[in-house]
């Protein structure tokens, strides 16, 4: 998966404490987006922004914000975790056309007590 | 809302079986539907993307079918070996630019 690169692999937080997850991709990708994946419910979409400037929510997007700082990097940001936000997350882009793939970076496994 | 559902959940295989995955969507107005792979504790790497004007997409031993009048794709895997033991995932996009995730089947390859 090199291209997508997710700072940091694991962390642990309390209930309250607040974190960033970084995500940077170096393909010069348009399109970047913030997934979580938890057991039985598969991967949902956070939020997405489809070209630099621009951010969407997507499913589940309750308790986090985000921020496109520039086109490679896309940080999602999570103010006052509660144990539902532990998961693994997901950083991904696209090159942005409708015959580009989804490119994904390793996750974050993230542990809210 | 997009609702893909695969089926089987798992499935276990002797080496050397070909073998059929199956991802089904509800809505047709798809721009295209993608399959990965994800091995434990990694992300998903894109095996396959067929466009919503392809019927097939192939990849080695990988052929990916679409089917979008009945909402259907597969995922054909040939002469399977050990190596492939993964989860499947499926996605269909539609417009907004996101993608909607199959839940993915669970396969174990064995010796």
């Amino acid at each position: 998966n090199a291209g997508v690169t997710q700072t940091p692999k694991f962390q642990v937080l309390k209930t309250g404490q607040s974190m960033t997850l970084q995500c940077a991709q170096d393909m010069n990708h348009n399109s970047m987006y913030w997934y979580r994946q938890d057991p039985g419910m598969g991967l949902r979409l956070i939020y997405y922004s489809a070209s630099e400037g621009t951010t969407d929510k997507g499913e589940v997007p309750n308790g986090y914000n985000v921020s496109r700082l520039n086109k490679r990097e896309f940080s999602l940001r999570l103010e006052s975790a509660a144990p539902s936000q532990t998961s693994v997350y997901f950083c991904a882009c696209r090159r942005g056309a409708l015959d580009s793939p989804l490119h994904f970076g390793n996750g974050t496994r993230l542990t809210v007590t | 809302k997009q609702e893909v559902t695969q089926i089987p959940a798992a499935l276990s295989v002797p080496e050397g079986e070909n073998l059929v995955l199956n991802c089904s969507f509800t809505d047709s107005a798809i721009y295209n539907l993608q399959w990965f792979r994800q091995d434990p504790g990694k992300g998903l790497t894109s095996l396959l993307l067929i466009q919503s004007s392809q019927r097939e997409q192939t990849s080695g031993r990988l052929n990916a079918s679409l089917d979008k009048s009945s909402g259907r794709s597969t995922l054909y895997i040939a002469a399977s070996q050990p190596g492939d033991s993964a989860t499947y995932l499926c996605a269909a996009m539609n417009s907004g630019y996101a993608l909607n995730f199959g839940k993915g089947t669970s396969l174990l390859v064995t010796p």
